[in-house]
């Protein structure tokens, strides 16, 4: 079945420091991939369409200078958070929709198993 | 803008009981709905998917059902298991850019 992967699974850094988060898919191309962040007792709520190769589109609210992010193939996407500061902290997951191969799963969204994301 | 909401927030009940979950959303206009589970400080496992299509899914002691023209879903689980206790989150995908729009979830506690 179609993987996605994230790195790291979790990470705890100081406040002001800069955090990269990586989405894979494993054996599918994607040429959109999603990110999500879930505070504490809460849903996933939508931060950004990653899209290969073009700017991300973001939600209204999420600051696109903050949270960066960069579709540079179509098996990789990497989010990254800038000046973390705690209200930062969250669990981030990722998504990416099947574009390739073709067949019978293609436009399905496969999610990530989470980054947990602890700023001290 | 599409909203999801799920009923009840919380639920428990003892082991064995058949179950259903509901979700509801506004837009009619979706690409499809998926239920997933999520344990405490976990990611989420995908239970069923159903295209906008479709009447319903099953899979094991799961039943989905979707009713886009009213806009509910129902999520039915058979037999309940105290290892079913996890949140259940409703998703719907829109068929604009594709964006997944999450309910807040259901909090399930089956009791041994």
């Amino acid at each position: 079945g179609a993987v996605v992967s994230q790195h790291p699974s979790w990470v705890i850094c100081k406040s002001g420091t800069s955090v990269k988060i990586e989405c894979r898919s494993l054996d599918f191309q994607a040429t959109t991939m999603f990110w999500y962040r879930q505070f504490p007792k809460q849903s996933l709520m939508l931060m950004a369409t990653s899209n290969e190769g073009s700017k991300a589109t973001y939600e209204q609210g999420v600051e696109k200078d903050k949270f960066l992010i960069n579709h540079a193939s179509l098996t990789l996407s990497t989010l990254t958070v800038t000046s973390a500061h705690p209200e930062d902290s969250s669990f981030y997951i990722c998504s990416a929709r099947r574009t390739r191969p073709s067949g019978p799963s293609t436009d399905t969204q496969y999610f990530g198993p989470g980054t947990r994301l602890t700023v001290l | 803008k599409q909203e999801v909401t799920q009923i009840p927030a919380a639920l428990s009940v003892p082991e064995g009981e058949n179950l259903v979950l509901n979700c509801s959303f506004t837009d009619s206009a979706i690409y499809n709905l998926q239920w997933f589970r999520q344990d405490p400080g976990k990611g989420l496992t995908s239970l069923l998917l159903i295209q906008s299509s479709q009447r319903e899914q099953t899979s094991g002691r799961l039943n989905a059902s979707l009713d886009k023209s009213s806009g509910r879903s129902t999520l039915y689980i058979a037999a309940s298991q105290p290892g079913d206790s996890a949140t259940y989150l409703c998703a719907v995908e829109d068929t604009g850019g594709f964006k997944t729009i999450f309910g807040a979830g259901t909090r399930l506690f089956v009791k041994a």
